[in-house]
């Protein structure tokens, strides 16, 4: 199975600062990765697909980059919205694996 | 507008069954490959099991083969999970998810997702 590594699993933001989380797979995935963004108690929103390809209505405010094993998602002028928990997908081979997450949250 | 509706959750004894089902609209529901995936309470996401857009080829996360199947009635637009022999870890909101296509890679790219239903396993 391919491991999912996300860094940091918290971090503290204030409104306004860019925010990056790192994503780290434990073999290559080429580009076969995505961001979803999740609120509490809500289902996961796509963000990301193929590590740098926003999802339709996406802001581009949310930017990722990556190839092989190691991937960032960026987020720039974090927004009150933004502050929830993201995680990182790979989905080259089954099982389809996420990372633990990384809560934004108010610093 | 993609709509994703689950339901057929709920409280199950260990060893129990329930059946999901996942009733969508605003796709065209043949054309896509659909799966669940799961969430422990407080807990991250969970892959659990996908299935094609024809209902032909399916795959299951080893912790469910054997006890778990997903199906699809592509004339009623719904997606199914039968599960069988739950089990206290299977306790979890399941969502269902929409492929953004119909083959690999594709297939395997989530772009919806449903609002969830909560299966607990107690006795």
């Amino acid at each position: 199975d391919i491991q999912m590594t996300q860094s940091p699993s918290s971090l503290s933001a204030s409104v306004g600062d860019r925010v990056t989380i790192t994503c780290r797979a434990s073999q290559g995935i080429s580009d076969y990765l995505a961001w979803f963004q999740q609120k509490p108690g809500k289902a996961p929103k796509s963000l990301i697909y193929a590590a740098s390809s926003l999802q339709t209505g996406v802001p581009s405010k949310f930017s990722g980059s990556g190839s092989g094993t190691d991937f960032t998602l960026t987020i720039n002028s974090l927004q009150p919205e933004d502050f929830a928990t993201y995680y990182c997908q790979q989905y080259k081979s089954f099982p389809l694996t996420f990372g633990g997450g990384t809560k934004v949250e108010v610093k | 507008e993609v709509q994703l509706l689950e339901s057929g959750g709920g409280l199950v004894q260990p060893g129990g069954s329930l059946r999901l089902s996942c009733e969508a609209s605003g796709f065209t529901f043949r054309s896509y490959a659909m799966s669940w995936v799961r969430q422990a309470p407080g807990k991250g996401l969970e892959w659990v099991s996908i299935i094609d857009d024809s209902g032909g080829d399916t795959q299951y996360t080893d912790s469910v083969k054997g006890r778990f199947t997903i199906s699809r009635d592509n004339s009623k637009n719904t997606l199914y999970l039968q599960m069988n022999g739950l089990r206290a870890e299977d306790t979890a909101v399941y969502y269902c998810a929409k492929g953004s296509g119909a083959r690999y890679p594709q297939s395997r790219n989530f772009d919806y997702w449903g609002q969830g239903t909560l299966v607990t396993v107690s006795s």
